[in-house]
């Protein structure tokens, strides 16, 4: 059965960066795109983007350029979110989703925490 | 962008009410719409896609319907396992966008 896995929880100081990982299972990576969605604790949800998993190009939305980086490793299935010089209003929730338009499949979540 | 513009923000209900969520796109987006369920703690889960289409393993008391900008999401009889919030998202043109939720909570 498909399942997307995610790396566990961080506590992040600011300015720090820290790379989220995506495993999936149960189907082959590069079939489908993969997508992030932010969830700020208590608020809703946020599309940041996209990787296209058999060219490798990302494609991020406003508001997420500059400091975020979408990568993968097709040698194990995974996909990877990396955030840079973080911040206090980083912290969040953050999900992998599977899909070209809607989203079928999602991982369980990362919580990123910012905090000195 | 797109703006998706869900109503109501919250919602209270019993048991076996009828529930209808609404979600508003500020320019036509065909029927590239889907609905999710979000419980505290979990991931969202897809309902419907394409507006109208039923996710496969998803009970029959959910439906979606509307097209161009006007789109609901109808519960037919509330289950005590529907307590929750709900997300609209456009497909339509890029960037996606989530509407901001519906939460359904217990009257």
């Amino acid at each position: 059965q498909v399942q997307l896995v995610q790396s566990g929880s961080e506590l992040k100081k600011p300015g720090a960066s820290v790379k989220v990982s995506c495993k999936a299972s149960g189907y082959t990576l590069t079939t489908y795109p993969m997508n992030w969605v932010r969830q700020v604790p208590g608020q809703g949800l946020e599309w940041m983007g996209w990787i296209n998993t058999k060219a490798g190009n990302p494609t991020y939305a406003q508001g997420f350029t500059g400091r975020f980086v979408f990568s993968l490793d097709t040698s194990v299935n995974t996909a990877y979110l990396q955030i840079s010089s973080l911040k206090a209003d980083d912290t969040a929730v953050y999900y992998c989703t599977r899909g070209a338009y809607y989203f079928d499949f999602w991982g369980q979540g990362t919580l990123v925490t910012v905090s000195s | 962008d797109i703006q998706m513009t869900q109503s109501p923000s919250t919602l209270s209900a019993s048991v076996g009410d009828r529930v209808t969520i609404t979600c508003r796109a500020s320019q036509s987006i065909s029927s590239s719409l889907a609905w999710y369920q979000q419980k505290p703690g979990n991931a969202p889960k897809l309902l419907i896609y394409k507006a109208s289409s039923l996710e496969s393993g998803v009970p029959s008391r959910f439906s979606g319907s509307g097209s161009g900008t006007e789109f609901t999401l109808t519960i037919s009889s509330l289950q005590p396992e529907d307590f929750a919030t709900y997300y609209c998202q456009q497909y339509n043109r890029y960037s996606w966008t989530f509407g901001q939720g519906t939460k359904v909570e217990i009257k």
